[in-house]
């Protein structure tokens, strides 16, 4: 269990509305991840983030903003969301122990935007 | 760009058959790491396997093994005895080596692998 929780778990709302996901680690991992997963796509990475304030784009940023201004939290926006950002999002640490070097994820947020 | 094609959209089998669901990926890194994720109905993603592209040895995990092949660019992962509790949809996915364990994923399509019993 790598400590990760993402909330809100679902999440109803209307096309121009802002929404702000939020993904909670709590073992101090460096790199944390969003992805949007889609029927058809798999999972598609939006943004990342290697230590507090430091992000940068993935493959599919366009219409999203990141923000971690702590260890703990990386925090997803959707400005102004719209019908094409419906999809499950996922939230990623990676963890180095030992030999071992694993990227975990989150149990997802189903955003459903009308 | 990094690609990785899963091949196989869909397979269904009867119980106790071995299953092979096949990944082929695209690279111009010399390093890189291969993943294998699990993702069953109730929706989260569990990993299997991660693979540095200096290792080619094959891995076996109870019943399940992992065959990488760079010279044909292939990981492809079996399951031995599947059963029912093996339905899932399997991705594959690519990291570049962008610097310790910085691993930005790009993952195929997935495969949804049915048991039947």
């Amino acid at each position: 269990d790598a400590g990760i929780t993402q909330s809100p778990r679902h999440k109803v709302t209307e096309t121009g509305t802002p929404v702000t996901l939020r993904c909670h680690q709590t073992e101090n991992h460096r790199y944390m991840y969003w992805y949007r997963q889609d029927p058809g796509h798999g999972l598609r990475l939006i943004h990342y983030s290697y230590g507090v304030k430091d992000t940068d784009k993935g493959e599919v940023s366009d219409g999203y903003s990141v923000s971690r201004s702590k260890t703990e939290d990386f925090l997803l926006t959707l400005e102004s969301a719209t019908s094409s950002q419906t999809s499950v999002y996922f939230c990623a640490i990676s963890m180095t122990s030992g030999s071992y070097n694993e990227q975990f994820f989150g149990p997802g947020t189903r955003l459903t935007v009308l | 760009a990094q690609k990785v094609t899963q091949a196989q959209t869909e397979i269904s089998v009867v119980e106790k058959e071995d299953v092979t669901l096949d990944c082929v990926y695209e690279t111009r890194d010399t390093t890189y790491y291969l993943f294998w994720y699990k993702q069953p109905p109730s929706g989260e993603l569990v990993f299997l396997i991660r693979r540095n592209s200096f290792d080619e040895q094959n891995e076996i995990s109870g019943r399940y093994s992992w065959n990488f092949q760079k010279s044909t660019s292939s990981f492809n992962f079996t399951i031995t005895a599947s059963q029912v509790v093996d339905s899932a949809v399997y991705f594959c996915a690519l990291s570049d080596s962008s610097g310790g364990s910085n691993y930005k994923l790009t993952f195929g399509k997935g495969t949804l692998l049915t048991v039947n019993p």
